[in-house]
């Protein structure tokens, strides 16, 4: 069974430190990855996709097949990215396994 | 519309009552998925529509709940004799390709927030 493991509920992080969020999956099959982040009183909304390799407002996330890991980082913290952030699994026929997601605080 | 729209944004329900909470996705949009978020937990899978077609509901959790696409564009998740356990978020999502998005992903909505007392 398709699983994702964040194994972190909480991570605070100072303004301009790294901030690396761990995400790790179990799947069968060659795994498509996303990230979503939920900001405060807002919806949950696509950050980013392994696929496309790309970088949104900072972040990027490599996809380590070998650690099935999809850890997602930024060199420097910046207050707005405080949100909450869930790492997601497309398998099965059409469904999406979250994380559980972890609260990411950014302290001034 | 412009996005995903969910209602009612809150519903406080006493235990036994039926619920019923709208999702009208995006205007054209193939996929429509519901999502259960528990307090404190990631959204769990319910149920998938793509048009009007109900193709996979293998995340319902009981015979209590059920959804329908009746024209392939608004859907509604309707929950009989709730119990206390019901109480979360119910998300909505839709997608323009059939499948789970692939490189774009899901839009979701903004949620109804169930209690159940």
């Amino acid at each position: 069974a398709q699983r994702v493991t964040q194994p972190e509920k909480l991570l605070s992080v100072f303004k301009g430190a790294p901030v690396e969020l761990k995400c790790n999956y179990s799947y069968s099959g060659s795994p498509e990855l996303f990230w979503y982040v939920q900001y405060s009183r807002q919806r949950l909304q696509l950050l980013l996709r392994h696929i496309s390799r790309e970088s949104i407002k900072g972040f990027t996330a490599d996809l380590n097949k070998g650690e099935t890991s999809f850890h997602l980082k930024k060199p420097f913290a910046q207050e707005e990215d405080s949100a909450m952030y869930y790492c997601a699994l497309p398998g099965g026929y059409q469904k999406v396994t979250f994380g559980i997601g972890t609260k990411l605080q950014v302290i001034p | 519309g412009a996005g995903v729209s969910q209602s009612p944004r809150y519903k406080v329900a006493k235990r036994g009552q039926d619920v019923a909470l709208r999702c009208d996705p995006i205007s054209g949009h193939v996929s429509l998925f519901w999502y259960q978020q528990a307090l404190g937990q990631g959204p769990e899978f319910l149920t998938y529509f793509q048009n009007e077609a109900q193709l996979d509901k293998s995340g319902l959790p009981s015979d209590r709940f059920f959804a329908e696409r009746p024209e392939g564009s608004v859907s509604t998740l309707k929950i009989q004799r709730t119990q206390q356990e019901d109480s979360a978020v119910y998300l909505c999502a839709s997608s323009p390709l059939s499948g789970t998005g692939g490189d774009y992903g899901y839009t979701f909505g903004s949620g109804t927030r169930l209690t159940v007392v």
